[in-house]
């Protein structure tokens, strides 16, 4: 199975400022006929299921607010929140497509500072 | 609005069994494949098992694989997972999750695009 590792495991960002977590693949993710990345990033609040955030590694899923992009490429993939807002207070993970069984981050915790 | 609303969850034995329920609406549910994928408590993510739009294709996790089997009922809208052998290792809440880029019979890459609110399921003596 593919081993996705985020970093940080937590962090703490002022209202406004730029908060940023990475996720580490075990194996490249990037598909050639495709011309894609098969990496996703979800946001889970507390006590609500996750909700998909981006997906090809950068395109962000309907309704996301453009304050968070995606980037990366190989094993090394990036989620950005360019201004936290108050309800961007969440755990994120990452996930990973390209193989069976789909496999998560375990999760980065996003709180205010 | 599409909604997808998990049931049947609840306390039971280890080595006892279960079937959870998934109703769908909102969306031709006969055109997504949909997704088991279980958080056990105050834990990450774990994907549980899989099924294409007619049902003609399975895949599940190695930690359920012979114990649960995941089956649809397209005319009824519904997804359903029995669940055999149940351990301590299998509490968790259970989410029904549609996939957000599978809609022919044969795919390759899922992500998740819509997520039930889950069903909890304990495993206790």
């Amino acid at each position: 199975d593919i081993v996705l590792t985020q970093f940080p495991d937590s962090l703490a960002v002022s209202l406004g400022e730029r908060a940023t977590v990475t996720c580490k693949s075990s194996l490249g993710v990037f598909y050639p006929s495709d011309n894609k990345h098969f990496l996703a990033w979800y946001q889970q609040r507390p006590g609500q299921p996750p909700k998909l955030l981006i997906y090809w590694a950068s395109t962000r899923a309907s309704g996301v607010p453009d304050r968070f992009s995606g980037s990366g490429s190989g094993t090394d993939f990036t989620l950005t929140i360019s201004s936290l807002q108050a309800e961007d207070v969440a755990l994120y993970y990452c996930q990973q497509y390209y193989t069976t069984p789909p496999t998560f981050g375990q999760g980065t915790k996003v709180e205010l500072k | 609005e599409v909604q997808l609303v998990e049931s049947g969850g609840g306390l039971v034995q280890p080595g006892g069994s279960l079937r959870l329920s998934c109703a769908a609406s909102g969306f031709t549910f006969s055109s997504y494949w949909i997704h088991w994928v279980r958080q056990a408590p105050g834990k990450g993510l774990l994907w549980v098992s899989r099924i294409n739009i007619d049902g003609s294709h399975t895949s599940y996790a190695d930690s359920v694989k012979g114990r649960f089997t995941i089956s649809r009922d397209n005319a009824k809208n519904t997804l359903y997972l029995q669940m055999n052998s149940l351990g301590a290792d299998d509490t968790a809440v259970y989410y029904c999750v549609r996939d957000g880029h599978c809609t022919t019979t044969s795919c390759f890459g899922n992500w998740f695009d819509s997520w039930g609110q889950g069903t909890l399921v304990t495993v206790s003596s």
